[in-house]
């Protein structure tokens, strides 16, 4: 199947500071990317949905100011964190949809990121 | 609003049991089904999707089904073993490609 990655894997900052983590589709081309959240022992909650050359869709309850995302190119997508507070520690995962072939439609994730906000 | 539902929570089992996971989801009108697997503290794997035009998919020891009408998929797992211990997660794709995430079964083999 297709590859999503992730960087960074793990990131511990102190409050107030911002954090970016990229997203990157290796082997295809997305134009649209998904940026979830997931806190402990929860399931995944969808944030935003990323969009190549235009403004990302926010989630109902997803503040747009502190979760930043832009969508460089159709390889990448970054999530920045805006002064990160101990309440956004969170394990953060990207999506990214195959566009063609028998899996059209089926989302391939990023490996997370763990995000320690102290 | 697409609500997912996975039952049970939990699960344990010795090794080389045949088991069945089973999720339902409140809204029919779907695009298609996935299910991923978890590792802790790890991203997902895509396991199995199913399109909504499809009643069954196959991989490996894997097999998922899909009724759409009535809201159901099952994930069964042939001759579990303990490499098979994680948390498998279903995914409703409603349209757009936005997953509806269930809670997960988390299953324990033991060996």
């Amino acid at each position: 199947g297709a590859v999503v990655s992730q960087h960074p894997s793990r990131v511990i900052c102190k409050s107030g500071t911002s954090v970016k983590i990229e997203c990157r589709s290796l082997d295809f081309q997305a134009t649209t990317m998904f940026w979830y959240r997931q806190f402990p022992k929860q399931s995944l909650m969808l944030m935003a949905t990323s969009n190549e050359g235009s403004k990302a869709t926010y989630e109902q309850g997803v503040e747009k100011d502190k979760f930043l995302i832009n969508h460089a190119s159709l390889t990448l997508s970054t999530l920045t964190v805006t002064s990160a507070h101990p309440e956004d520690s969170s394990f953060y995962i990207c999506s990214a949809p195959s566009q063609t072939g028998p899996s059209y439609n089926e989302q391939f994730f990023g490996p997370g990121t763990r995000l320690t906000v102290l | 609003k697409q609500e997912v539902t996975q039952i049970p929570a939990a699960l344990s089992v010795p090794e080389g049991e045949n088991l069945v996971l089973n999720c339902s989801f409140t809204d029919s009108a779907i695009y298609n089904l996935q299910w991923f697997r978890q590792d802790p503290g790890k991203g997902l794997t895509s396991l199995l999707l199913i399109q909504s035009s499809q009643r069954e998919q196959t991989s490996g020891r894997l097999n998922a089904s899909l009724d759409k009408s009535s809201g159901r998929s099952t994930l069964y797992i042939a001759a579990s073993q303990p490499g098979d211990s994680a948390t498998y997660l279903c995914a409703v794709n409603s349209g757009y490609s936005t997953l509806t995430f269930g809670k997960g079964t988390m299953l324990l083999v033991s060996p």
